[in-house]
């Protein structure tokens, strides 16, 4: 068990561009969840998947961000045209079966320029 | 509004010695799930300990241990015996069943030699 990976660990682009991060969460765990967290402050839930279903999003989803999880395994993240205000580290984690214990990621820190 | 507060930005303690993070919540909800957080600098967050609402005794793992306070909506840290390692941000958390955290601000913790 190698734990969350998250791939690019670094992304930097130029405003207006699309990104697209993956994850890939601890084998058989069956729970997923992105979260952001910019600088000075805690995480904040974004949106999680129970297998290949999105169950909820916050608000902070904006239409420009999509997230899909298709075939309940590894999921991805993107942004679309980009702002500055993305720029944040975007956190992965997950959790199996009705446990509440989330196990998190090394993170993507995006940087628009 | 749902939030956890985290009053101490920063705190610092000696090696050898004990040291208490705060963390107070807001929740009218009666059972959920508190956790602790360690994000040491660059690497991925790691869950330090957990404590459910409905349970009356105090969470304890080695070295940290908890003081809940529920009528008071405190979940304190304690971390004895300090460590060069124990060196990170830490963050406090809460889930209400809805496997969606939201976290504190954060303290980042400073150990010295």
């Amino acid at each position: 068990d190698t734990g969350v990976s998250q791939d690019p660990r670094h992304k930097i682009t130029k405003r207006g561009q699309n990104v697209t991060f993956r994850c890939d969460p601890i084998s058989e765990h069956n729970r997923l969840y992105w979260y952001r967290q910019t600088l000075g402050q805690g995480p904040e839930f974004l949106t999680y998947f129970q297998n290949e279903a999105q169950l909820e999003k916050s608000r902070l989803l904006s239409d420009r961000f999509s997230a899909e999880r298709p075939k309940g395994s590894f999921s991805t993240l993107e942004i679309q045209r980009t702002e500055q205000g993305d720029s944040a580290m975007y956190l992965c984690a997950s959790s199996q079966g009705t446990s509440y214990e989330q196990y998190f990621g090394p993170g993507t820190r995006l940087t628009v320029t | 509004a749902q939030t956890v507060t985290q009053s101490q930005p920063e705190m610092s303690v000696q090696e050898a010695e004990t040291v208490t993070l705060s963390c107070t919540y807001d929740t009218s909800e009666s059972d959920y799930y508190l956790f602790w957080y360690k994000q040491p600098p660059s690497r991925q967050m790691i869950l330090v300990i957990r404590q459910e609402a409905y349970k009356q005794q105090n969470a304890t793992e080695n070295r940290f241990s908890v003081n809940f306070q529920k009528a008071a909506k405190s979940f304190s840290l304690k971390i004895s015996d300090s460590q060069l390692g124990d060196a990170a941000m830490y963050f406090c958390a809460y889930d209400l069943g809805t496997y969606k955290y939201i976290f504190g601000t954060g303290t980042r913790l400073k150990v010295l030699a």
